[in-house]
C-alpha cells in the first residue's frame, strides 16, 4: 500500500491570513494523482483540488494552491485569506494512476485546520 | 449527473451482532467502489476496494467483510460485531484511473457505535 504522510495534526491561522499543510507520499510510480480533500464538522468529504502527477504545473483553485515536488514526494496546500468557513479536517490523499489497473485511494491522517476571526 | 448512497447514516449495534452498510451509486457504470473507516481522530482508512461486480481486494485483515452483488451497490458486512469496530464507516466510487475524473466522491458516511 501506499503511505501518505500529513506531520501536522493540527494548525491554526487568524482569518485573512495564509497557512500551508504539508504532505509527503511515498511511491515507486511515476503516474499519479494527488487531492486534497476538506471534511467540515458535517464530516462530509468535499475535494479542495487535485494534481495530477505528469503535469509540472502547479494546481490551482481560487484561494486554493499547491507546491507539488515531484522529486521530494511533497504536495502542500497553501490556502491564502483564510476565511472561517475554512475551518475543517483536510486530508491529502495519493491515487494509483494510469499504470495501475487498481487506482486505489490512499489518505493521510489528516490535519485540523482553525481559523480564529 | 452521479449521485451516491449510503445508509444507515447512523447505527448502534450490540457487540456480536452482524452488520450490513450498503452504498449505491446512480449515473454511471462500472464504477471503481471502496470503503473506508475513520476511527476517532484518525485518517481514512482503506478497507476494501472493487473494480467489478464479485471483485474485491480487502486492504487489511479484520473482522469485515464486504460484496458487489449489482454493479453499482457495495456491501460492508459482518458476522458478528466487535468494540473495535466502531467508527465512521464512508463508501466512495471513481472512475477508472487516466478517465477525465480522477477523484472519489463520497457517500455521507455511517456512524457505527458497537456496545
Amino acid at each position: 500500500a501506499q503511505t501518505v504522510t500529513q506531520s501536522q495534526p493540527e494548525m491554526s491561522v487568524q482569518e485573512a491570513e495564509t497557512v500551508t499543510l504539508s504532505c509527503t507520499y511515498d511511491t515507486s510510480e511515476n503516474n499519479y494523482y494527488l487531492f486534497w480533500y476538506k471534511q467540515p464538522p458535517s464530516r462530509q468529504m468535499i475535494l479542495v483540488i487535485r494534481q495530477e502527477a505528469y503535469k509540472q504545473q502547479n494546481a490551482t483553485e481560487n484561494r486554493f494552491s499547491v507546491n507539488f515536488q515531484k522529486a521530494a514526494k511533497s504536495f502542500s496546500l497553501k490556502i491564502s485569506d483564510s476565511q472561517l468557513g475554512d475551518t475543517a479536517m483536510y486530508f491529502c490523499a495519493f491515487r494509483e494512476g494510469r499504470g495501475s489497473t487498481l487506482g486505489r485511494l490512499y489518505f493521510g491522517r489528516g490535519t485540523q485546520l482553525t481559523v480564529w476571526p | 449527473s452521479q449521485t451516491i448512497h449510503q445508509w444507515p447514516a447512523t447505527l448502534v449495534q450490540p457487540v456480536g451482532s452482524p452488520l450490513s452498510l450498503e452504498c449505491t451509486v446512480e449515473g454511471t457504470s462500472n464504477p471503481n467502489l471502496y470503503w473506508y473507516r475513520q476511527a476517532a481522530g484518525r485518517g481514512l482508512q482503506l478497507l476494501f476496494y472493487s473494480v467489478g461486480i464479485g471483485q474485491i481486494s480487502s486492504e487489511v485483515p479484520q473482522n469485515l467483510s464486504a460484496s458487489r452483488p449489482q454493479d453499482r451497490q457495495f456491501i460492508l458486512s459482518s458476522k458478528k460485531l466487535l468494540l473495535s469496530d466502531s467508527g465512521f464507516y464512508l463508501c466512495a466510487w471513481s472512475t477508472l484511473p487516466g478517465q477525465l475524473l480522477t477523484e472519489a466522491f463520497f457517500g455521507q458516511g455511517t456512524r457505527l457505535t458497537v456496545v
